[in-house]
């Protein structure tokens, strides 16, 4: 089955660039979408169409692609980025993720 | 946009749970709607999708839940549901209704705080 491979983690330290990674043989040809999860709260788009951010996300929140390979880069990381972070794409009527990066920021 | 997931609870293995996911704050009849799931210290799991009346409301459905769940949605109401049947001890989770501007969930825009389901015997 089709798959989105995700680091299980990043660490940075605070007002450092993280940038997490999403790997897919599709990538290039489907949109892909990027959430952020607190500990213990729903899932947040931050990211979407590879690129585009929703109205009240943060600037340094940016997306890229490259290839089979999106990105999600964190600009200045702050301790309130410290989440999980989940690619996720809607492709042969499936909604697929990726199994998430652990965002650490210390 | 609010969405508001309910009719978590304990259940035994075998039986049937219905879950229900109540909208306000748009037009519900003109969106799709989406069901996940998180297992306890797990990542995030697709459960099924229903498009818009507009476009049928076909359902679509992870292959790993083998037919025991079905989503079914009430315009009137604004209400999305989550049928599920012959439940595994497995299927304990938190349940996530969402929903979106893309029609189809290319993304998912909007998301409620979610409802557990604990089956246990």
């Amino acid at each position: 089955s089709y798959e989105l491979t995700q680091p299980p983690s990043v660490s940075v330290s605070p007002g450092q660039t993280a940038r997490i990674t999403c790997s897919g043989d599709s990538l290039p040809h489907i949109f892909c979408s990027w959430y952020q999860q607190r500990p213990g709260q729903s899932p947040v788009l931050v990211i979407y169409q590879e690129t585009k951010r929703p109205s009240g996300i943060p600037e340094r929140f940016s997306g890229s692609i490259s290839g089979n390979t999106v990105t999600l880069t964190i600009s200045g990381a702050q301790a309130l980025d410290e989440a999980d972070y989940y690619c996720q794409v809607w492709d042969n009527n499936t909604v697929i993720f990726g199994g998430g990066t652990r965002l650490t920021v210390l | 946009v609010h969405l508001v997931e309910s009719g978590g609870g304990l259940v035994k293995p075998g039986r049937s749970l219905r879950l229900s996911c109540s909208t306000s704050g748009f037009t519900f009849g003109d969106h799709g709607m989406s069901w996940f799931r998180q297992a306890p210290g797990k990542g995030l799991e697709w459960v099924g999708f229903i498009r818009s009346q507009g476009y049928g409301a076909t359902t679509y459905y992870a292959a790993s839940l083998e037919g025991r769940f079905v989503i079914s949605r009430d315009d009137f109401k604004g209400i999305a549901y989550l049928q599920m049947n012959s439940l595994k001890i497995e299927d304990t989770a938190l349940y996530y209704c969402s929903s979106g501007e893309s029609g189809d969930p290319f993304w998912l825009d909007y998301w409620g705080q979610g409802t557990l389901v604990t089956v246990s015997s």
